[in-house]
């Protein structure tokens, strides 16, 4: 059964760079998309962006000009990077596997998220 | 963006209630909306997909339906593992968005 694992530094200073690496185990990265998402102490869900195994992206317009998302298929891996940090960005971010009908060359997101990683809290803070 | 919005924000109930909650698309999603549930400290859990289809492994006792803006999600006999926040989630849009959530406690 296929599992997600975040990583990454739980501290990072405002103006820097948060890095994480989505870790997949029991089944292969390829043919899906996957995705990150964050959720700020006490508030809700929010997305971030997702990337297909082949490289393409999308990402949430409201963090796009600070968000990277890159995938190592030879390392069942996908990462996060999120530039000048402020406090507004300390969460937990969590990574998914977004499950899709593809046919005829278009994939269509009907099958929700439906593998969560448990969550890693980052904290932006000098 | 397409907007979501879940009612109640939270409800109280007894094990063995009927509990309904209600989510709301700003636009037409088709039946591209999901549901899912979040107990304190843990990820979020996928129940429903694609409006009313169960996901592998969750009780029957979660059902869901709507299709256009208006979506529901029913539990049929709450049990004390449920009480939790349940958040919808549209996919319709390349841009996701989630409702913000209805915390369901103990009466």
């Amino acid at each position: 059964q296929v599992q997600l694992q975040e990583s990454g530094p739980g501290l990072v200073k405002p103006s820097e760079t948060l890095s994480l690496t989505c870790t997949v185990s029991g089944g292969s990265i390829s043919s899906y998309y996957w995705s990150w998402i964050r959720q700020p102490p006490g508030k809700g869900l929010e997305w971030i962006g997702y990337i297909y195994y082949s490289g393409s992206t999308n990402y949430n317009p409201s963090l796009k000009s600070r968000v990277t998302i890159s995938v190592d298929t030879s390392k069942n891996q996908f990462s996060l990077k999120l530039s000048s940090v402020t406090a507004a960005d300390t969460a937990v971010y969590y990574c998914a596997r977004d499950r899709r009908y593809c046919s005829g060359g278009s994939c269509y997101s009907v099958y929700g998220m439906d593998v969560w990683g448990q969550g890693t809290t980052v904290t932006v803070s000098s | 963006d397409i907007q979501m919005t879940q009612s109640p924000s939270s409800l109280s109930a007894s094990v063995g209630d009927r509990v309904t909650i209600t989510c709301r698309a700003s636009q037409s999603i088709s039946s591209y909306l999901n549901w899912y549930q979040q107990k304190p400290g843990k990820a979020p859990k996928l129940l429903i997909y694609a409006a009313s289809s169960l996901q592998s492994g969750v009780p029957s006792r979660f059902s869901g339906s709507g299709s256009g803006t208006d979506f529901t999600l029913t539990i049929s006999s709450l049990q004390p593992e449920d009480f939790a926040t349940y958040y919808c989630q549209q996919s319709y849009s390349t841009l996701y968005t989630f409702g913000p959530g209805t915390k369901v406690d103990i009466k």
